[in-house]
């Protein structure tokens, strides 16, 4: 069964940082480009990251440009996000999800950003 | 960057059918589009990929009475035979250039 698995989130103060991990089974990561989307509470879907499949390409959604970074290791077939900086406003569900049609999608991990 | 819009809502009655539209921005109606269904307290689920041509490709265990269809910049996800457990927020998708574009949503009701 394919299947991905994010953990990582918590709370954390704003200013600090959290590293978020996806963790893919049923299928071999590294054929497959990546992305991570994000829903606030009360909102809609956000997309945030992208990453292809041999790591060279990655974009970035203008809200969290550098301040969030997008990695994978495909030995270990986990995708990564490391967040920096954070604000009360990137407190949501952070999803992550395979190929640019996101088929499928993990649960979901959740950050709260609160002093 | 193509733009996606949809209605913010929608109702229909359980065993009836329902067409939630979402159109693509002036200069992107041939973008391909997919749709995703996000259940309470559930991870989203990709239903399906509607293509330039109208073609859709659904996701795996997509139950058959969800299809997708095309008119110029307008892109439809139908669902028939509505069941309690469709009542969710379905979202539409597409790509520009290296940025990932989600419509707003619409909530459907099944009443």
């Amino acid at each position: 069964e394919v299947q991905l698995v994010e953990s990582g989130g918590g709370l954390v103060q704003p200013g600090g940082s959290l590293r978020l991990s996806c963790a893919a089974s049923g299928f071999m990561l590294s054929d497959h480009e990546m992305n991570w989307v994000r829903q606030a509470p009360g909102k809609g879907l956000e997309w945030v990251a992208y990453i292809s499949s041999g790591a060279s390409t990655t974009y970035y959604a203008d809200s969290v440009k550098g301040r969030f970074t997008i990695s994978r290791d495909n030995a270990k077939n986990s995708l990564y996000l490391q967040m920096n900086s954070l604000r009360v406003e990137d407190t949501a569900v952070y999803h992550c999800a395979r190929i640019r049609w996101f088929d499928p999608w993990g649960q979901g991990t959740l950050v709260t950003v609160s002093s | 960057q193509p733009v996606l819009t949809q209605s913010p809502s929608a109702s229909a009655s359980l065993g009836a059918s329902v067409k939630l539209t979402c159109t693509l921005s002036s200069g992107h109606s041939d973008y391909t589009v997919a749709w995703h269904q996000k259940q309470p307290e559930k991870g989203p689920r990709h239903l399906m990929k509607i293509n330039s041509d109208g073609s859709h490709t659904k996701g795996d265990g997509v139950p058959d009475r969800f299809s997708g269809s095309r008119s110029g910049a307008e892109r439809y996800l139908t669902i028939s035979s509505l069941q309690s457990e469709d009542e969710a927020d379905y979202y539409c998708q597409t790509w520009g250039a290296g940025v990932g574009v989600f419509g707003g949503g619409t909530k459907l009701t099944v009443l």
